[in-house]
């Protein structure tokens, strides 16, 4: 079974600064996506951006980025120039294109983010 | 565009009793899957069907739980006879062909006394 660790339960950081969120997860397949959606207190789901595991490059939505390290199973979210806005709980996923976890999002605990004017 | 629609946004009910969530998923849409969150297990995956059948139900916690999709545009989820424990946000999520692309609804909070 797949799993996902989040380690930090909670960040916080100053507006305009940035910030970096862990992940890591574990997996025997070699085919996968990684997520990260971001849940604010209208407790609505967001997906932030996604990566998929045979692409070396790492994603990048706007002020979004991440660091994926395929070998470490590492997946990283980092927030440039943090807003008050992005404020809220991020969850780290993981979805595999076969085996058991085929079809399902695991999910990490999730690490509360407060951005700070 | 609507996203995925969930009614009730909020039900609160007494121990016992019935409880059906509903949700529409974004049209066209041909996979649909609900999530139950709560403060001790975080989000997990309960069910998820394509094209209107059941995939895997192997996260639905007990008998007590059912869900249906009877058509394209509708599913449900209902608990009876409902338990304090049950209560959480319940999550219904849809996606295109592409699995992995999971739109999520704004939840349905359920508190049972």
């Amino acid at each position: 079974a797949q799993t996902v660790t989040q380690s930090q339960p909670e960040m916080s950081v100053q507006e305009a600064e940035t910030v970096t969120l862990s992940c890591t997860y574990d997996t025997s397949e070699n085919n996968y996506y990684l997520f990260w959606y971001k849940q604010p207190p209208s407790r609505q789901m967001i997906l932030v951006i996604r990566q998929e595991a045979y692409k070396q490059q790492n994603a990048t939505e706007n002020r979004f980025s991440v660091n994926f390290q395929k070998a470490a199973k590492s997946f990283s979210l980092k927030i440039s120039d943090s807003q008050l806005g992005d404020t809220a709980m991020y969850f780290c996923a993981f979805w595999g294109a076969g085996g058991t976890s085929y079809g399902k999002l695991t999910f990490g605990q999730g690490t509360i983010l407060t951005v700070h004017p | 565009d609507a996203g995925v629609i969930q009614s009730p946004r909020h039900e609160v009910t007494e121990m016992g009793q019935e409880v059906t969530l509903r949700c529409k998923p974004i049209s066209g849409h041909n996979s649909l899957f609900w999530y139950r969150q709560t403060m001790m297990r975080g989000l997990e995956l309960l069910i998820y069907f394509n094209n209107n059948v059941p995939i895997d139900d192997s996260g639905m916690p007990e008998d007590r739980f059912s869900a249906k999709m009877p058509n394209a545009s509708f599913s449900t989820l209902k608990i009876q006879p409902s338990e304090p424990r049950d209560s959480a946000v319940y999550f219904c999520a849809s996606s295109p062909d592409r699995l992995y692309e999971q739109y999520f609804g704004p939840g349905t909070r359920l508190t049972v006394t």
